[in-house]
């Protein structure tokens, strides 16, 4: 079975700052899919970032990039210039790929971020 | 807009009791999943469908039970056998072909 590790629970940057959110895995698979989730206060899940296994180019969406070692089976996330709007709960996920319906992730059990003013 | 929309937002039920809770979906997705999330815990799986009348369980689904009887809706039973049914329950569905999730904004569940 696949497993998830977010080793830093919470985490706290000043505004405008760059952090960045640690994850590693572990699987014996060599084709699967990496995502980064992020929970606000509100709760609602969004999906940050999403890195598929077998592309070498790291995964860019705006202030967020990730850092992927496929063979440290490591899945960091970077934010830039981070906002206040960045403060959430992030979940570092785990997809293998399987028949239609049957991809399941696995979530990391979060690290809490706090941006301050 | 599409979306999944969970409803209630919170629940309060007496020990003892089943309760429903609503998951449906207007984006045309074949599979959905219910995830629970415990402090400290993530989100872990309870049950998903890959399609309409069929689902499967997932890492901890006793004491839940599932229907799958239209594609749009996948409505969760947490019965009386769940020993600890306290927690946020998160419904997702997904388009398949390792998309991700799109998620619902979820029901808080207390039971006293």
């Amino acid at each position: 079975a696949q497993t998830v590790t977010q080793s830093q629970p919470e985490m706290s940057v000043q505004e405008a700052e760059t952090v960045t959110l640690s994850c590693t895995y572990d699987t014996s698979e060599n084709n699967y899919y990496l995502f980064w989730y992020k929970q606000p206060p509100s709760r609602q899940m969004i999906l940050v970032i999403r890195q598929e296994a077998y592309k070498q180019q790291n995964a860019t969406e705006n202030r967020f990039s990730v850092n992927f070692q496929k063979a440290a089976k490591s899945f960091s996330l970077k934010i830039s210039d981070s906002q206040l709007g960045d403060t959430a709960m992030y979940f570092c996920a785990f997809m293998k790929p399987g028949s239609f319906g049957n991809e399941k992730l696995t979530f990391g059990t979060g690290t809490r971020l706090t941006i301050i003013p | 807009d599409g979306g999944i929309t969970q409803s209630p937002k919170y629940l309060f039920r007496k020990e003892g009791q089943n309760v429903t809770l609503s998951c449906e979906q207007n984006l045309n997705h074949d599979a959905m999943y219910w995830y629970r999330q415990d402090p400290g815990q993530g989100l872990r799986l309870i049950y998903y469908s890959q399609i309409v009348n069929d689902f499967q369980k997932g890492d901890i689904a006793e004491g839940y039970s599932v229907s799958r009887e239209k594609k749009e809706s996948f409505p969760l039973t947490v019965t009386s056998a769940q020993k600890n049914p306290t927690a946020f329950y998160l419904c997702a569905s997904s388009p398949g072909f390792d998309y991700g999730y799109t998620f619902g904004s979820g029901t808080r569940l207390t039971v006293v």
